[in-house]
C-alpha cells in the first residue's frame, strides 16, 4: 500500500463549483503540504501544517483552504473554482524527527477546472 | 524568499554523464534537495545536501557550494529510464521548500 495517497487522482469541474482535494498518510509524519505544479513554473506551496493544530499559508494560498482533520489526513479545498486553478496537486509528507526531514509526495491530484 | 535557476532541458547519450547545475539565492538556507519526476508522476528524492561537498549514492551525485550558492546533480552511466524531470530544491529556515522549474533530461539510444 502506498505511504502518501490522495483522492481522487483526476477531477473535472466547472468554474464556480466547490471542490476538496483529500491526502491520508501511513507514514506517521506530523508535517503536510500542499503543492500546486504548473508546466514550466515548478512545484508551488499552497498551504503547510506541522502538526494537527497547526495551519500555515504558503506562496500562493489565495482562492485555497485546508482543513487537518487528523495527524494523517489533510484535505485542500477550492470554495470557488476558477480555471485558472487547472493544476496538478500534490500532498507530501515530512517526519520532524528525522536528521534531513525530506519530503515525501503522494501520486497527484489532476484538476481540470471549465 | 528563494531563486532558483536550473536549466530547461539537456540531451544525452545513453551510458554518457549529465550534470545538472542550479543557483540559488536564499533569505535562510537549510538544505538542498534534488528529486527525479518522471512525467504524470510523483516527485521521488534521490539527494540531499546540507554541508559543502560531494555526496554520492550509486550512479548518482550531488555537489553543493554554499558561499556559491550552487549546487550540481551528477548523473553517470545514463540509462533510458532517467529520462526524467530533476528538480532542486533550497530549504529555509522555516523547512520550507522552494523548487526549481525543474531540468528535463532527455536520454537517446
Amino acid at each position: 500500500d502506498a505511504d502518501v495517497t490522495q483522492t481522487p487522482r483526476n477531477r473535472i469541474t466547472k468554474t464556480g463549483k466547490r471542490i476538496m482535494l483529500e491526502c491520508s498518510q501511513t507514514k506517521g509524519h506530523d508535517r503536510m503540504y500542499w503543492y500546486r505544479q504548473d508546466p514550466g513554473l515548478g512545484l508551488r506551496l499552497i498551504y503547510y501544517s506541522f502538526d494537527v493544530k497547526d495551519i500555515n499559508k504558503g506562496e500562493i494560498s489565495d482562492g485555497y483552504s485546508v482543513s487537518r482533520q487528523a495527524q494523517a489526513k489533510f484535505s485542500l479545498s477550492l470554495e470557488s473554482a476558477i480555471p485558472n486553478q487547472t493544476a496538478l496537486y500534490f500532498c507530501a509528507t515530512s517526519d520532524l524527527r528525522s536528521d534531513q526531514e525530506t519530503q515525501y509526495f503522494g501520486p497527484g491530484t489532476r484538476l481540470l477546472v471549465l | 524568499g528563494q531563486n532558483i535557476d536550473q536549466p530547461t532541458e539537456m540531451t544525452a547519450t545513453e551510458g554518457a554523464i549529465v550534470q545538472i547545475n542550479c543557483t540559488y539565492q536564499t533569505s535562510g538556507f537549510n538544505g538542498l534537495f534534488w528529486y527525479q519526476q518522471h512525467a504524470g508522476e510523483a516527485p521521488t528524492f534521490l539527494s540531499y545536501n546540507v554541508l559543502d561537498g560531494l555526496e554520492e549514492k550509486g550512479r548518482f551525485s550531488s555537489f553543493l557550494s554554499r558561499s556559491k550558492g550552487y549546487s550540481y546533480l551528477l548523473l553517470k552511466e545514463l540509462q533510458m529510464k532517467d529520462s526524467a524531470s530533476y528538480l532542486c530544491a533550497v530549504r529555509d529556515s522555516d523547512y520550507k521548500l522552494s523548487f526549481g522549474a525543474g531540468t528535463t533530461v532527455t536520454v537517446r539510444a
